[in-house]
């Protein structure tokens, strides 16, 4: 079975950092552009980054360029989101999506994990 | 990138057909032939209905159908059933060097 399986939510003081992994299974993780999705409570959805499958190309929204760095490792056929520099605004449900920007749609999500940004 | 233009609300009866406008510019909706159409229920994560404008994923049912005309592309859900209640978004390709962009979100209202 597809899966992907996010984890590293929380809560975090503005300023802080916080990591999420999105551990993918059921197919061959390195051949698939991957992307992170965030959806603020009661907003709509915002792609955030999206990485080839080598890793050798990424993608960035402007609201998180220079903050936020999308990584992979596909010996452990994972995903990572390393997030600096978090402001209120950040606070969100971050999904994990199988597919980036040339993919034909984001066909896998996993359930998402929820980020909040708070003192 | 500005996020695509969807209609906040829709709505039809049971069996009634429902359209969605997702509405962008040359640079994206215009510009390719790589929309999507995802379905997301409260609480759950989005899921992919349609790709490419309008083809279907493997266990979408054909009730499901995409077009699109100049900037503006469309979701149609024909025979409506209660379980089609949902929030709707559109994505578009925006280019190589940009992320893609997703709709404002449509709320559909099963009557």
């Amino acid at each position: 079975e597809v899966q992907l399986l996010e984890s590293g939510g929380g809560l975090v003081q503005p300023g802080g950092s916080l990591r999420l992994s999105c551990a993918a299974s059921g197919f061959t993780f390195s051949s698939f552009a991957m992307s992170w999705v965030r959806q603020a409570p009661g907003k709509g959805l915002e792609w955030v980054s999206a990485m080839s499958g080598s890793g050798s190309s990424t993608h960035y929204a402007d609201s998180v360029k220079g903050r936020f760095t999308i990584s992979r490792d596909n010996s452990k056929n994972t995903l990572y989101l390393q997030m600096n520099s978090l402001r209120a605004d950040d606070t969100a449900v971050y999904y994990c999506a199988k597919g980036g920007i040339t993919s034909p749609g984001m066909d896998v999500w996993g359930q998402g994990t929820t980020v909040t940004v708070s003192s | 990138q500005s996020a695509l233009t969807q209609p906040p609300s829709a709505s039809g009866s049971p069996g009634q057909s429902v359209t969605i406008s997702c509405t962008g510019t040359s640079s994206d909706v215009g510009g390719y032939n790589y929309v999507s159409w995802y379905q997301q229920h409260p609480g759950k994560a989005p899921k992919l209905m349609i790709y490419e404008v309008s083809k279907r994923p493997s266990g979408v049912p054909d009730r499901f159908s995409g077009s699109k005309s100049g900037n503006t592309a469309s979701l149609t859900v024909s025979g409506l059933q209660a379980e089609d209640e949902a929030d709707y978004y559109c994505s578009s390709y925006a280019g190589s060097n940009n992320l893609g962009v997703f709709g404002t979100g449509t709320k559909v209202t099963v009557l």
